[in-house]
């Protein structure tokens, strides 16, 4: 099966910050890579997929890159609203594992 | 617009087991792959299980799939999920969600959750 190593756990930055959380796979997935948020006491939703292909309505901030095996979440300028927990998920091959998370907090 | 409501969590018994049940509509569920998501108190995302659009593939995490059962019925646009066997570690909010592909496929990510439904297990 193939693992997602997601980095760090934890962040914390000041608003209008860039912020980068990054994620390995244990094989190459291509570009088969999702982003999803999970706002404190929230459903999870997609950012990102294909690995940089934006959501319609996801704010331009977030990006998406990476290929094979190293991807990166990046947010250009971090606001109150990005609050929350950042997953990475793989859907080349079942099971399709998700990152562990990293939770977003402003300093 | 499309709506996935989740029903039939509560609390069980160690060993005990419960089905719980995914609502769809808004749009031809019988197109798209369908997921369960869980998410134990304070934990991350875990994957559960999948099922091709027509019924025909299904997909389990490799701890779960001798307890769990997927299975879908198009005519009613409901999504099952039957947990057996279960434990204190099956506890958790169940989510089901919806991969964005039209022609059935699960190599696709998740674009619509349901809101969750809890399971607590517990004597």
């Amino acid at each position: 099966d193939i693992q997602m190593t997601q980095s760090p756990s934890s962040l914390s930055a000041s608003v209008g910050d860039r912020v980068t959380i990054t994620c390995r796979a244990s094989q190459d997935i291509i570009r088969s890579l999702a982003w999803y948020q999970q706002k404190p006491g929230k459903v999870p939703t997609l950012l990102i997929y294909g690995a940089s292909a934006l959501r319609s309505g996801v704010p331009s901030r977030f990006s998406g890159s990476g290929s094979g095996t190293d991807f990166t979440l990046t947010i250009s300028s971090l606001q109150l609203e990005d609050v929350g927990t950042y997953y990475c998920q793989m859907y080349k091959s079942a099971p399709f594992t998700f990152g562990q998370g990293t939770k977003l907090e402003i300093k | 617009e499309v709506q996935l409501v989740n029903s039939g969590g509560g609390s069980v018994q160690p060993g005990g087991s419960l089905r719980l049940s995914c609502a769809a509509s808004g749009f031809t569920f019988s197109s798209y792959a369908m997921f369960w998501v869980r998410q134990a108190p304070g934990k991350g995302l875990e994957f559960v299980s999948a099922i091709s659009g027509n019924g025909g593939n299904t997909y389990y995490a490799d701890s779960l799939k001798d307890r769990f059962t997927i299975s879908r019925d198009n005519s009613k646009n409901t999504l099952y999920l039957q947990m057996g066997s279960l434990t204190a570690d099956d506890m958790a909010v169940y989510y089901c969600a919806r991969a964005t592909d039209l022609w059935g496929s699960p190599n696709w990510p998740l674009d619509n959750w349901g809101q969750g439904t809890l399971v607590t297990v517990s004597s």
